[in-house]
């Protein structure tokens, strides 16, 4: 069975672009979470979606928006790109969106923002 | 003050050695716990949930102490394969896992 994908693996853009991130979750899995990771820091949250809606969102800036289609798969959208938003940024999709379902994660896409 | 705090390390042991280490959470409604494995430039992966009660798979013992609020990772007889960097996870918020920063293991042959 195929785990979660992400695409694109690696992206470079400038800063005041914009990029799409696109995560498809492992198949029966109804919930996907979003992640930052910095190098040297561990993931911080930043959306979760369950059923095509938001379900939770972290300290993030509005700048960054997400989605879930009725396909499960989701996309995070992040605006008006600053150096600081280099990052690994994981996806991980569980059955439901309840901690004790394990969440499993994506490979990552690595953005660099020049 | 971070919601997960974490010894970095690096912690150095040799093959067959004991390691241990402890994170520390802040926020006393959590949950559940767990700790995630992640391997350089890799993604995290579960390596184990810890319940209050202690928990014990193969050569990995987590404790929990909801009264002081810290969580161990104990790892006997270590492998080469075992290096890698562990992170705590906690969750405040029921749906979302906060991580702390990780702790560094690096096992010599």
């Amino acid at each position: 069975d195929a785990g979660v994908t992400q695409s694109p693996t690696h992206l470079i853009k400038t800063r005041g672009q914009h990029v799409t991130l696109r995560c498809s979750p492992i198949s029966g899995h109804k919930s996907v979470s979003w992640y930052q990771q910095v190098l040297g820091q561990g993931p911080q949250f930043i959306f979760q979606y369950y059923e095509k809606e938001e379900r939770g969102r972290g300290n993030f800036p509005d700048r960054f928006s997400a989605r879930q289609f009725p396909n499960y798969s989701s996309e995070l959208n992040v605006n008006a790109l600053l150096l600081g938003d280099s990052a690994l940024y994981l996806c991980a999709s569980s059955l439901t969106p309840d901690t004790y379902n394990e969440q499993f994660f994506g490979p990552g896409t690595r953005l660099t923002v020049l | 003050r971070k919601e997960v705090e974490q010894d970095p390390g690096p912690f150095n042991v040799p093959e067959g050695a004991t390691v241990a280490f402890n994170c520390t959470y802040s926020n006393s409604a959590s949950q559940s716990f767990f700790w995630y494995r992640q391997d350089c430039r890799k993604e995290p992966k579960l390596l184990m949930s810890v319940y209050s009660s202690g928990n014990e798979d193969g050569r990995f013992t987590a404790q929990l102490n909801r009264a002081s609020q810290y969580i161990s990772l104990l790892i006997r007889d270590s492998k080469l394969s075992d290096s890698a960097t562990y992170l705590c996870v906690v969750t405040p918020e029921g749906y979302k896992l906060s991580f702390g920063a990780g702790t560094t293991v690096t096992v010599r042959a």
